[in-house]
């Protein structure tokens, strides 16, 4: 079972266009984390939220925890090609903040 | 910039053979975390350290499977033997951990990873 449902799995759209992924839960963490991933590559940190209805902007990119903390959104303003990526959710919850991982979302932005 | 050293970067190696990755965390970071990502797939927890002790090892195969974090800081993670099933990305991250008990202090930073081809 899976800790962390993100959906859509796969998502391809064109440059400007708006999109938004989800990342759910039926436990709540302490913290909720977003990653970009590139082929090859690490993911890389875009954001950490703590709060219950917390949202944060990183530039075109707004992230939203949910209330109750089990659940978070991250929407994409104006996609461009530079966005295509693996968007993965992480949550940290217990004693050890344990970092748990969804299997992202992988996005395409068409030109 | 301060960064997640891992090596080495691609790794080939044959079936029933014993391999090793390197990682070195960032200067400071308490906690270090392996995983391991499937291609197309999410990263899976594969061993989590405090310093040099093991403080979540459930999702480690430890009958091929080890990892150790003598001194608190770099740390090896062993495969002996490797099976085919094995062949995966291999990532290290390391975060400040509970030093300082705010969850910002929980932000993974990455390696850029093994890549690991069992044949």
């Amino acid at each position: 079972t899976q800790l962390l449902e993100q959906s859509p799995q796969f998502l391809s759209i064109q440059e400007g266009e708006n999109l938004t992924v989800y990342c759910n839960s039926s436990s709540v963490f302490s913290s909720l984390q977003w990653y970009r991933q590139e082929p090859g590559e690490g993911p890389v940190l875009l954001v950490t939220v703590v709060t219950g209805g917390e949202v944060k902007k990183l530039k075109r990119l707004t992230f939203q925890f949910g209330d109750a903390r089990k659940d978070s959104s991250l929407h994409i303003t104006a996609a461009q090609p530079g966005d295509t990526g693996l968007y993965l959710c992480a949550g940290a919850r217990g004693s050890n903040y344990k970092l748990t991982f969804g299997k992202g979302t992988l996005l395409t932005v068409n030109p | 910039e301060a960064e997640v050293a891992q090596s080495p970067r691609y790794k080939i190696t044959e079936k029933s053979q014993a391999v090793a990755f390197w990682c070195d965390p960032i200067s400071g970071h308490a906690t270090l975390y392996w995983y391991r990502q499937i291609l197309g797939q999410g990263p899976e927890l594969l061993v989590q350290f405090q310093d040099e002790s093991v403080v979540d090892d459930s999702q480690l195969p430890k009958d091929r499977f080890s990892a150790e974090r003598l001194k608190g800081v770099d740390s090896t993670l062993k495969i002996q033997p490797a099976e085919l099933g094995d062949s995966a990305m291999y990532l290290c991250a390391s975060s400040l951990g509970q030093v300082f008990l705010t969850d910002p202090d929980t932000e993974a930073f990455f390696g850029q990873g093994t890549r690991l081809t069992v044949v």
